[in-house]
């Protein structure tokens, strides 16, 4: 079964560095949505890609910025990295319209920032 | 601004017993609601959802609750197991921006053998 697929699983990174988070969408599925988990939160969304464009954003500042490709994968990218950065974010995928079974998720990219 | 609440951070049920998970919501325009569960060291996976045209829906052990006037939903897991343990989020959508979910910030459910 071809589900989300996100790479690193877990990444350590310096304080104003920049990274790169990466996720397959599951098959058959064309939207992919990245959220951000801080401990003991909920995953709090911070945009969705479809048809290569953003389509909503949620309140994160310009610092986070991403990509979706022809096959639908995506990428998120998070410059000047702050402490408050570190979190778990995860990659969602979905089709678009569907709403009955909602979003495919990834198993995450643990980015700490030291 | 918190549209999508749980105020009840931990849950403990004895195996076999209900349990029953609340959520409220503030935003008068989510007509879409959904449950997830999330163990550690994994994505949440979808567990069941309800339109704001019903107010109920099943599946198998899971039954979902809306009442949209008090605007909040509640999930029943009956009866509860113990590989039922783990944290649960709330989630909603708005017709204007159905992809877009929102979640809440979960409850911890302990189901004890």
């Amino acid at each position: 079964d071809a589900g989300v697929t996100q790479s690193p699983t877990h990444l350590i990174k310096t304080r104003g560095q920049q990274v790169t988070l990466r996720c397959s969408p599951k098959s058959g599925h064309d939207t992919v949505s990245w959220y951000q988990q801080a401990l003991g939160q909920g995953p709090q969304f911070i945009f969705q890609y479809y048809e290569e464009e953003e389509r909503q954003r949620g309140n994160f500042p310009d610092r986070f910025s991403g990509h979706q490709f022809p096959n639908y994968s995506s990428e998120l990218n998070v410059n000047a990295l702050l402490l408050g950065d570190s979190a778990l974010y995860l990659c969602a995928s979905s089709l678009s319209g569907d709403r009955v079974y909602g979003y495919t998720f990834g198993s995450g990219t643990r980015l700490t920032v030291v | 601004d918190q549209q999508v609440k749980q105020n009840s951070p931990s849950l403990s049920v004895q195996e076999g017993r209900i349990s029953i998970l609340n959520c409220d919501y503030t935003n008068s325009m989510f007509d879409y609601f959904l449950w997830y569960k999330k163990y550690p060291a994994e994505g949440p996976t979808f567990l069941i959802s309800i339109s704001s045209i019903k107010d109920k829906n099943e599946d198998g052990r899971f039954t979902v609750f809306l009442n949209k006037s008090a605007k909040h939903l509640s999930l029943h897991i009956v009866p509860s197991q113990p590989g039922d343990s783990a944290v649960y989020f709330c989630a909603a959508s708005a017709w204007t921006s159905y992809d877009k979910v929102i979640f809440g910030p979960g409850t911890s459910l302990s189901v004890i053998p």
